[in-house]
């Protein structure tokens, strides 16, 4: 299973961009990149996923580097809502069983300020 | 509105009991599963269901265990030889392979 490595926490200015960088360097080619979000005491909210080309919707953008060992994820205005964990995620998918379990790790604590 | 409900919200037992913490779900998802999550950790897979009466065990299965009877709900149960029980549990559901999850909004167990 591919692991991802994610800084335990970051800043961002309200209105400003976050960015948020993991590394994923052993990853495989039919793995996708998942992001989640998880405010205090809720359960996690999904953001966006990817396999190998950027995607965009209504809450991020997700960039993927050409070698697939790294992707960003980009909230573009950031705003006190948005402090939360922010995990980022490989699937370990097998397409004759074991589904496709997402395997959480600490992931990055975003805090966003005035 | 489709979701996943996840009930009660807080639970408390004694130790030494089991306890079952319910699980619904109205999406028409074929997969769902279950997490633990303690202070400042990640989330730890406990059981997985991809269809109806099949399941299989996660990263930390021991002292648990569910039911897939009906396709809306996975109940977990968590037994008197699971020896640190307190929580936070979460449940979710997706509709199958290349998915994103939907969580409920958790289960905090307190064992005391």
């Amino acid at each position: 299973d591919a692991k991802t490595t994610q800084p335990p926490s970051m800043d961002c200015a309200e209105g400003r961009a976050a960015n948020l960088p993991c590394n994923h360097s052993t990853i495989s080619g039919n793995e996708y990149v998942y992001w989640y979000r998880q405010i205090h005491s809720q359960g996690p909210q999904y953001i966006i996923h990817g396999l190998k080309n950027n995607e965009t919707n209504e809450m991020a953008s997700l960039i993927i580097t050409e070698d697939r060992k790294s992707s960003t994820l980009i909230l573009p205005h950031a705003t006190l809502r948005d402090t939360a964990v922010y995990y980022c995620i490989v699937r370990v998918g097998k397409l004759t069983g074991g589904g496709n379990k997402l395997t959480f790790g600490t992931g990055t604590q975003l805090k966003v300020e005035l | 509105d489709g979701g996943i409900t996840q009930s009660p919200k807080y639970l408390f037992r004694k130790e030494g009991q089991n306890v079952t913490l319910s699980c619904e779900q109205n999406l028409n998802h074929d997969a769902m599963y279950w997490y633990r999550q303690d202070p400042g950790q990640g989330l730890r897979l406990i059981y997985y269901s991809q269809i109806v009466n099949d399941f299989q065990k996660g990263d930390i299965a021991e002292g648990y265990s569910v039911s897939r009877e009906k396709k809306e709900s996975f109940p977990l149960t968590v037994t008197s030889a699971q020896k640190n029980p307190t929580a936070f549990y979460l449940c979710a559901s997706s509709p199958g392979l290349g998915y994103g999850y939907t969580f409920g909004s958790g289960t905090r167990l307190t064992v005391v």
